[in-house]
């Protein structure tokens, strides 16, 4: 069993709908990655966090630490955040982070 | 800043041959990471250094595989000899301590024939 399983793995949305990406993870963690990766494109750390939840424009996440679950939300969705989303656990020792398989999002437009 | 720079950012060569991959981290930052992507694997940690100083590299695949940080500012990724199971998008990521955001480079794809 993946330390890091996020679901779904694929999602198709029309624009302007609200998307939830989930993560769950096994270990105790210091901290959560959200990552997005373009097509071919290098990697952008979208948020790190470690409780509660942050926002930035149109992207909220969200992390429950006793229940070990972490979101992502997207509003009013569109096409250019199609990409794939990636959530990393830091589990605090040797600095080594545990990656999820990805969600591939696609937003038609 | 411009971000972290690697180079090449493609690269395609014969197997046996020796590849160098490199990374400037984001000035300031003290943390370097190399990471290798695959569709089988996904995103691995090869090798990270602290101030310059390896600090774990057990997911170096093999001996073929080695890094340098000479400097604050410079890092390399060697393969000798390469072979075609290398072939992937080698990551270089910097990071101010261990609670800051972490920067990726665009990555260094790389075929090995």
């Amino acid at each position: 069993k993946n330390e890091v399983e996020q679901s779904p793995q694929n999602l198709t949305a029309q624009e302007g709908e609200f998307i939830t990406i989930n993560c769950s993870y096994s270990v105790g963690i210091s901290a959560l990655h959200w990552l997005q990766q373009h097509p071919g494109g290098g990697i952008v750390s979208l948020f790190m966090l470690s409780s509660g939840k942050k926002k930035h424009g149109r992207l909220i996440a969200t992390i429950n630490i006793q229940e070990k679950h972490s979101s992502l939300h997207i509003t009013a969705s569109h096409p250019r955040d199609s990409a794939v989303y990636i959530c990393a656990v830091d589990s605090g020792s040797a600095r080594q982070l545990t990656f999820g398989s990805g969600t591939q999002l696609t937003v038609l437009p | 800043d411009a971000g972290v720079i690697q180079s090449p950012r493609h690269e395609v060569t014969e197997m046996g041959q020796e590849v160098t991959l490199r990374c400037k981290p984001i000035s300031g930052h003290d943390y370097l990471f190399w990471y290798r992507q695959t569709m089988m694997r996904g995103l691995e940690l090869l090798i990270y250094f602290n101030n310059n100083v390896p600090i774990d590299d057990s997911g170096m695949p093999e001996d073929r595989f080695s890094a340098k940080m000479p400097n604050a500012s410079f890092s390399t990724l060697k393969i000798q000899p390469s072979e075609p199971r290398d072939s992937a998008v080698y990551f270089c990521a910097s990071q101010r301590g261990n609670t800051g955001e972490l920067f990726f480079g665009e990555g260094s794809r790389l075929t090995v024939l």
